[in-house]
């Protein structure tokens, strides 16, 4: 099993530019997140799904779409990259809420 | 609003120490604790996970200890190794089921 694998591993954006960051688990697991890890700071939320078809807004959601086409993947878009979304991006999953969530390497994207 | 705070922020002993990382929450009501460890430019990896009706977990060198009532954790690592060097997470699964993450400790354990 691969587990939790994100793509790319970095990226290198300009301002108003878009980009798509693919998440994608072999684990079949319902649940599945995105955070941003800032330094000095905790990971925060952005977006968690609670299965395939299924959305929801978490702590920092302003500037980033999400869609959970199919169980195993779960895309986070920018459509208009800005300097403050220049951070490390992790993909997260588990079976359910409150069990144990396995995290993907990182996406670390940069906008100038 | 629930809010984890870890100090320190870094920390650096000889090889051999037992030593112990501390995480405080702000909101006693929560449904689980849990420890991480993050080595650079690598995703997380899940050390233990505490249900709030449990004191203690361990796994093998690790025992963390949860006492809701003060709103505290603590990772107690014995007789360090340097592959221990890490960034160790922690953080509370409120009661909206979302994580909540304190800043972590950069652990260093000096040969």
């Amino acid at each position: 099993n691969a587990g939790v694998t994100q793509t790319p591993k970095f990226r290198v954006l300009k301002t108003g530019q878009s980009m798509t960051l693919l998440c994608a688990q072999d684990m079949n697991h319902e649940y599945m997140y995105w955070y941003r890890q800032d330094p000095g700071m905790g990971l925060r939320l952005i977006h968690y799904s609670v299965g395939e078809g299924t959305t929801a807004k978490g702590e920092v959601p302003d500037g980033y779409n999400v869609s959970r086409l199919k169980k195993q993947n779960f895309l986070l878009g920018l459509e208009s990259a800005a300097p403050s979304q220049t951070s490390v991006y992790f993909c997260a999953s588990s079976t359910s809420t409150g069990n144990e969530q396995y995290f993907g390497p990182g996406t670390r994207l940069t906008v100038t | 609003k629930q809010e984890v705070t870890q100090i320190p922020a870094a920390l650096s002993v000889p090889e051999g120490e037992n030593l112990v990382l501390n995480c405080s929450f702000t909101d006693s009501a929560i449904y689980n604790l849990q420890w991480f460890r993050q080595d650079p430019g690598k995703g997380l990896t899940s050390l233990l996970l505490i249900q709030s009706s449990q004191r203690e977990q361990t796994s093998g060198r690790l025992n963390a200890s949860l006492d809701k009532s003060s709103g505290r954790s603590t990772l107690y690592i014995a007789a360090s190794q340097p592959g221990d060097s890490a960034t160790y997470l922690c953080a509370v699964n409120d009661s909206n089921y979302q994580l909540i993450w304190g800043a972590g400790t950069k652990l260093i354990i000096k040969p």
